[in-house]
């Protein structure tokens, strides 16, 4: 079973500030995801990594195959950035797992 | 830009009776999902379904549940038999190939009372 591992599991932060998220996973995945759920309970899919980095406006996300760790990074935050940040893996494309989430709140 | 919807948006039902949880995944894609979140829980996985049938499912997704695309488009989670624990919120997702970004509904609350 792939246990997956976020933290902080909360982050407040000043508007402006870069905030990094952490993600670790047990075992061996094809795929990591990063969701974002606002309060009102909608998810949107952030990023999709198999390997490397990818960045989408502020948003960075990157992946280290070998330790089994993501991050994602905001950079310039802003309050409307605040919201629940989930990591979740799959290691066959079919079955995902899910991270806790980090809860996010940037203060103006 | 296309998007997924789900119906109802709110269900309330009793104790032991049947739910039918309705999605319309975007039009091009083929993988479909079902996934619930318990309140103030983390999000879990329930089922994986392509080419019509189950790809994959979780250790929830027992005998009570079943998911079925019967007209190409509508894609439903059934629950026989609900029960307290089944309150949660259930969210459908859909991706246009495997192991790719997954777009997510709004989400249908059930409540088992």
């Amino acid at each position: 079973k792939n246990e997956v591992e976020q933290s902080p599991q909360n982050l407040t932060a000043q508007e402006g500030e870069f905030i990094t998220i952490n993600c670790s996973y047990s075992v061996g995945i094809s795929a990591l995801h990063w969701l974002q759920q606002h309060p009102g309970g909608g998810i949107v899919s952030l990023f999709m990594l198999s390997s490397g980095k990818k960045k989408h406006g502020r948003l960075i996300a990157t992946i280290n195959i070998q330790e089994k760790h993501s991050s994602l990074h905001i950079t310039a935050s802003h309050p409307r950035d605040s919201a629940v940040y989930i990591c979740a893996v799959s290691f066959n494309g079919n079955q995902f797992y899910f991270g806790t989430g980090t809860s996010l709140t940037v203060i103006p | 830009e296309p998007e997924v919807t789900q119906t109802p948006s709110h269900q309330v039902t009793q104790m032991g009776q049947e739910v039918i949880l309705r999605c319309v995944p975007i039009s091009n894609h083929l993988y479909f999902y079902w996934y619930r979140q318990i309140l103030g829980q983390k999000v879990e996985f329930l089922v994986s379904f392509y080419n019509n049938e189950i790809s994959e499912k979780s250790e929830i997704f027992d005998d009570q549940f079943s998911v079925e695309r019967p007209d190409g488009s509508n894609f439903t989670l059934k629950i026989r038999s609900t029960k307290l624990e089944d309150s949660a919120m259930y969210f459908c997702a859909g991706s246009g190939q495997g192991n790719t970004e997954q777009y997510f509904g709004p989400g249908t609350r059930l409540t088992v009372t």
